[in-house]
């Protein structure tokens, strides 16, 4: 079974480029994850979504960062204006449904550089 | 959210088992405590779940006492392919939760 896919896998651009992160979680998962990873900040969840609705995104950092998910197989993180602190390895993860006690399965990232 | 608490890193020899424990005091009656592990460059997988007791699949066992104010994350036999970091988790099955990783424990395996 495909596993939860992220586009690209890595992406340079300079300051102020919009990025648009892509995801397609697990088929069959109903909650969608987005993280991002630094050293300094470890991992931190910025937004999740259950059923394809916004759940808790008090996790993103500012109003430059949005996400979205149309559908139940395709969700985007964008970033615009896109600033050098961003840099970072972002990650979807899904569930089978909501809850703590559901595993996340993750992508293997989008490694992300701001020149 | 119940805090977690575990070490910073660990080194174990190849063969030995490892056994990592991670400190919940504030864990809460339908929190869940669940273990991730994490490769350089890949995102964190899912080793094991338990509320309470013992819990073994064919990675790992996790062993709850039983005030579930501690874990401890048992790998066996380790091998080099285990230099990995692990993040114990707490959390329970209610709506509005939040996921929460801590700085997890930095496994290293020497030959």
């Amino acid at each position: 079974d495909a596993g939860v896919i992220q586009s690209p896998r890595h992406e340079v651009t300079e300051m102020g480029q919009e990025v648009t992160l892509r995801c397609k979680p697990i088929s069959g998962h109903n909650s969608l994850f987005w993280y991002r990873q630094t050293m300094m900040r470890g991992l931190e969840l910025l937004i999740y979504f259950n059923n394809n609705v916004p759940i808790d995104d008090s996790g993103m950092p500012e109003d430059r960062f949005s996400a979205k998910m149309p559908n139940a197989s395709f969700s985007t993180l964008k970033i615009q204006p896109s600033e050098p602190r961003d840099s970072a390895v972002y990650f979807c993860a899904s569930s089978y449904r909501e809850g703590r006690d559901q595993p996340q399965h993750f992508g293997d990232g989008t490694r992300l550089s701001i020149l | 959210l119940a805090k977690t608490t575990q070490p910073i890193s660990m080194d174990s020899y190849e063969g030995q088992e490892v056994n990592i424990t991670c400190s919940h005091n504030n864990i809460a009656t339908n929190d869940y405590i669940t273990w991730y592990q994490q490769f350089p460059s890949q995102g964190p997988r899912f080793i094991i779940q338990g509320y309470k007791t013992k819990v073994t699949n064919e990675v790992a066992s996790l062993f709850i006492p039983a005030d579930r104010k501690s874990s401890t994350l048992s790998l066996p036999r380790v091998s080099l392919s285990d230099t990995a970091v692990y993040y114990c988790l707490v959390g329970g099955n209610t709506g509005g939760f939040k996921t929460i990783f801590g700085a997890g424990t930095r496994l290293f395996v020497k030959a």
